[in-house]
């Protein structure tokens, strides 16, 4: 199956600056890229995605940028703060209901 | 209401012994996941109903069954389990192509095997 690496595992920032977190992936046929936040006790939920026709997508501090040649894809996190806290997955899969490829997870720290 | 619960939360079981996990949602999708994910790994696809068809993952496809017997209700088996079978497991669901293809998580079972 699809391959998806996930850099960096851990990440640490002051409260106010932001983050950002690299996924690539192998299989040039993968077309959908969600990211998925999982608080400490709480199950992972959807916070952003990009399809293969967009390049850029935002939603609110929340910005995904999508390289299809370098088959790259990030999420940046703009004015990071504590509740931004979280386990974030990146994933890639060849359409929506077809079974999602995850990476091993980044953890996000904002101290205060 | 979106959620997915999984039961039980928490399971201790012992090395050679049957675990069972269950896992429901009630937004009517048409697809159910099971995740393994163990620590600093990604989540990792196990078995998946798309409807009543069961879809299980080459590398897992002897360690696991499962069975729907409703939309509503997804079981995960282990029939004998073993020390390597420590993990958390997620359920997760979703409408398939009806819809974005979300993925509704549950909060996971937290299986340890001594």
């Amino acid at each position: 199956g699809e391959q998806v690496e996930q850099l960096p595992s851990i990440l640490r920032v002051q409260e106010g600056s932001s983050a950002s977190i690299n996924c690539s992936y192998e299989d040039s046929a993968s077309n959908y890229f969600p990211w998925y936040k999982q608080e400490p006790g709480e199950n992972p939920k959807l916070i952003i995605d990009i399809r293969s026709n967009m390049e850029r997508k935002q939603i609110q501090e929340l910005i995904v940028l999508l390289d299809k040649k370098a088959k790259r894809f990030s999420l940046h996190i703009t004015d990071t703060q504590p509740g931004d806290s979280a386990m974030y997955f990146c994933a890639a899969s060849k359409g929506t209901g077809s079974k999602l490829s995850f990476g091993k997870g980044a953890k996000l720290t904002v101290s205060p | 209401d979106t959620t997915v619960k999984q039961n039980p939360r928490y399971k201790l079981a012992r090395v050679g012994k049957p675990v069972n996990l269950i896992c429901s949602q009630t937004m009517n999708h048409d697809t159910m996941y099971w995740y393994q994910k163990k620590p600093n790994q990604a989540p990792k696809l196990l078995l998946f109903y798309y409807d009543k068809i069961l879809n299980r993952e080459a590398d897992t496809f002897e360690k696991f069954q499962s069975s729907r017997p409703n939309n509503s209700f997804c079981s995960l088996y282990i029939g004998s389990a073993g020390l390597e079978y420590s993990a958390m497991y997620l359920c997760a669901s979703s409408a398939g192509q009806r819809n974005t293809g979300q993925l509704y998580f549950g909060e996971g079972s937290k299986l340890t095997v001594l």
